[in-house]
């Protein structure tokens, strides 16, 4: 089955302590992004990969890392965590860039991960 | 479910009839509008997609429109089904750049 997962779904943790919310998708997709959605906000993207080794900012990648070392995986590491990033985590892939070829660019999201930084 | 927006606007349509959903937005440049679905609980989920060459393009049972002379973008939904119970989110790009940037969202909700 074609899908974008991420682990873990749910997390709860303290201010400073590192972790890493990885994102893996089985589509062959090349380009790969990070969102984060809060109440009245929509989506924002934080982090966008346009191809293994490929990384760049998107609109609030503050405090966030990522890394693209295989094209599966997207991982998206919080190295020292704040409160203000207690929010809900979207991971996406598609084939190629959105706004790119037609047809191939339909963002595929994952579940979700509910993360709470205390 | 996950609340994802507590202050989002709202459509409230009696099951079966049509929802019109609204959106504009904001860049000039984008040349490339997407409209998402978000069930409780879920990720946002493809629904329907147009290029700026378009004004109009139909899907099964939904229907979007672009006028790009005042930036808007709507989303309509053809015999409401409780099923399309959910939230709504328009999104825009441009192929000068590499990302999508979303609208803020609309609830629709179903009356039965």
């Amino acid at each position: 089955e074609a899908q974008v997962t991420q682990n873990p779904r749910y997390l709860i943790t303290v201010t400073g302590k590192k972790l890493t919310v990885t994102c893996s998708q089985n589509m062959n997709h090349e380009y790969m992004s990070w969102y984060r959605q809060d109440p009245g906000l929509g989506l924002r993207q934080i982090y966008y990969s346009m191809n293994v080794e490929v990384t760049d900012k998107g609109d609030v990648p503050e405090g966030y890392k990522v890394s693209r070392k295989e094209k599966r995986n997207f991982p998206l590491i919080l190295e020292s965590p704040s409160p203000n990033q207690t929010s809900l985590y979207f991971c996406a892939s598609s084939f190629r860039v959105p706004g790119g070829d037609a047809g191939q660019e339909t963002q595929y999201f994952g579940p979700g991960t509910r993360l709470l930084v205390l | 479910g996950e609340n994802v927006g507590l202050h989002l606007p709202t459509l409230s349509v009696q099951e079966g009839d049509n929802s019109i959903i609204n959106c504009a937005y904001s860049n000039s440049a984008s040349d490339y509008f997407i409209w998402y679905k978000q069930e409780s609980g879920k990720g946002p989920q493809f629904i329907i997609d147009i290029r700026s060459n378009m004004d109009k393009r139909q899907g099964q049972r939904v229907t979007v429109l672009l006028n790009k002379t005042v930036k808007h973008l709507s989303l309509q939904i053809a015999a409401t089904q409780p099923g399309d119970s959910a939230v709504y989110f328009c999104a825009e790009s441009a192929s000068s750049a590499s990302k999508i940037i979303f609208g803020s969202g609309t609830r629709l909700s179903i009356r039965p």
